[in-house]
């Protein structure tokens, strides 16, 4: 199955907000409520960070926050801190394949 | 705490196998399905395959259909997952993950171990 699309890099200083899309087709993203993003540092395994497009599970911090318009999902990260610095990645229910989530390329954030 | 350890990977030669395992602990194993998520050097998340808690439903990506096996062994709270024809592009870093639901196969993983680098070199 195809992947979703992310943009390869975004940046941004500390304390200011960015936002990280991921953009699929209607047989994903835009017709399921079922995207999810995870936080992975170099050499670390990645972490979830918000499921069903907008829920955070318990100890993720609520400068984290996710939306979806259509077929596009996105990211927020509010007051940008050092640490939010890593590599971002949506997934999604797919109806597409057997096996039923799709993952995006990634997104490498860069705390300025 | 919720903890997932995997282990097996290796060194293997092109066509060889390998068997990964992921031993779970913190939780009621055999009420989640679980999952094995790759991730070649440099690149990013590919999923694998799934599992249902019982063992009874398996999935795979068509890039591994018919070579990789997954399983599970809920007496012992251990997902495996036996690699056959390995191939250069199976060479990842191999991640098991839980579901993040009870009793479904559902669409995020949360945790995830800290994974097993596969390594497909002659």
């Amino acid at each position: 199955q195809s992947a979703l699309t992310q943009p390869a890099s975004v940046s941004g200083s500390p304390g200011q907000s960015i936002t990280i899309s991921c953009t699929g087709t209607s047989s994903d993203v835009g017709g399921y409520n079922y995207v999810s993003w995870y936080q992975q540092h170099p050499g670390k395994a990645p972490k979830l960070m918000i499921y069903d497009v907008s829920n955070r599970p318990s100890g993720v911090s609520n400068r984290f926050s996710g939306s979806k318009s259509g077929n596009t999902a996105s990211l927020t990260i509010s007051g940008l801190q050092a640490e939010d610095e890593a590599d971002y990645y949506c997934s999604s229910y797919t109806s597409s394949s057997t096996l039923h989530v799709v993952f995006g390329g990634g997104t490498k954030l860069t705390v300025l | 705490e919720v903890q997932l350890v995997e282990s097996g990977g290796g060194l293997v030669q092109p066509g060889g196998s390998l068997r990964l395992s992921c031993a779970a602990s913190g939780f009621t194993f055999s009420s989640y399905a679980m999952h094995w998520v790759r991730q070649a050097p440099g690149k990013g998340l590919e999923y694998v395959s799934a599992i249902s808690s019982n063992g009874g439903s398996t999935y795979y990506a068509n890039s591994v259909k018919g070579r990789f096996t997954i399983s599970r062994d809920n007496s012992k709270n251990t997902l495996y997952l036996q690699m056959g024809s390995l191939r250069a592009e199976d060479m990842a870093v191999y991640y098991c993950a839980r579901d993040g639901q009870q009793l479904v196969v559902g669409y995020w993983f949360d945790p995830w171990g800290q994974g097993t680098l596969v390594t497909v070199s002659s």
